[in-house]
């Protein structure tokens, strides 16, 4: 139990581009989920919580115009990087609450992004 | 502001040997997370501890919550080659919507 799977796990593209990760719970329904980022050798950095079914809350100093996130389902919450730029290329992974245990939260496999 | 503290950065240890590390505070926990992160995969909750004083065990793992609520270790008893990676604990913060807190992380490399 407690999966979560992220989709792609990597992606490569052009400087400019938007690019779109998903998060699903597949076993669990998630009222929240998390979006990280992560640059080698380091921890995770919190960008954004998600709700269902309202607006995600940003971290200080993360653009929300440029990480859009959508949690339209208590399966699935979406991250779009949009225009993406060389400085965005990184590690993103996504966690779930599942909505019957306290605190604990289960993450997907991650996502590499590389922009050109 | 919370913070977690957590030791040692890096850990280089002959195969077959027990492992320990921990993560202190300046605040009160009610909850410590322990996670294990793989190269290029997200992190695996290895476990969870609610209750302090409370001492949990996961196979070769075992996790204690401090008495105070301020600290919390991780012990790996007769390491394999296969512990090696990246340990982290983690809390959640004060009046957040469930967000965590992470500790630094602990590498762990396992000498041949």
């Amino acid at each position: 139990g407690a999966v979560v799977s992220q989709h792609p796990s990597w992606v490569i593209c052009k400087s400019g581009t938007s690019v779109k990760i998903e998060c699903r719970s597949l076993d669990f329904q998630a009222t929240t989920m998390f979006w990280y980022r992560q640059f080698p050798k380091q921890s995770l950095m919190l960008m954004a919580t998600s709700n269902e079914g309202s607006k995600a809350t940003y971290e200080q100093g993360v653009e929300k115009d440029k990480f859009l996130i959508n949690h339209a389902s208590l399966t699935l919450s979406t991250l779009t990087v949009t225009s993406a730029h060389p400085e965005d290329s990184s590690f993103y992974i996504c966690s779930a609450r599942d909505s019957l245990t306290y605190n604990e939260q289960f993450f997907g496999p991650g996502t590499r992004l590389t922009v050109l | 502001g919370q913070q977690l503290n957590q030791s040692p950065q890096s850990m280089f240890i002959q195969e077959g040997e027990d492992v320990s590390m921990n993560c202190t505070s300046s605040s009160i926990f009610n909850t410590w997370l322990w996670y294990k992160q793989d190269p290029g995969e997200g992190p695996v909750l290895l476990i969870a501890l609610y209750k302090a004083g409370e001492l949990t065990s996961n196979g070769r793992l075992t996790a204690q919550f401090g008495i105070t609520r301020k600290d919390s270790f991780l012990n790996i008893s007769a390491s394999i080659p296969s512990d090696v990676g990246i340990y982290f604990c983690a809390g959640p913060l004060r009046d957040s919507n469930y967000q965590l807190i992470w500790g630094a992380g602990t590498k762990l490399i396992i000498k041949p």
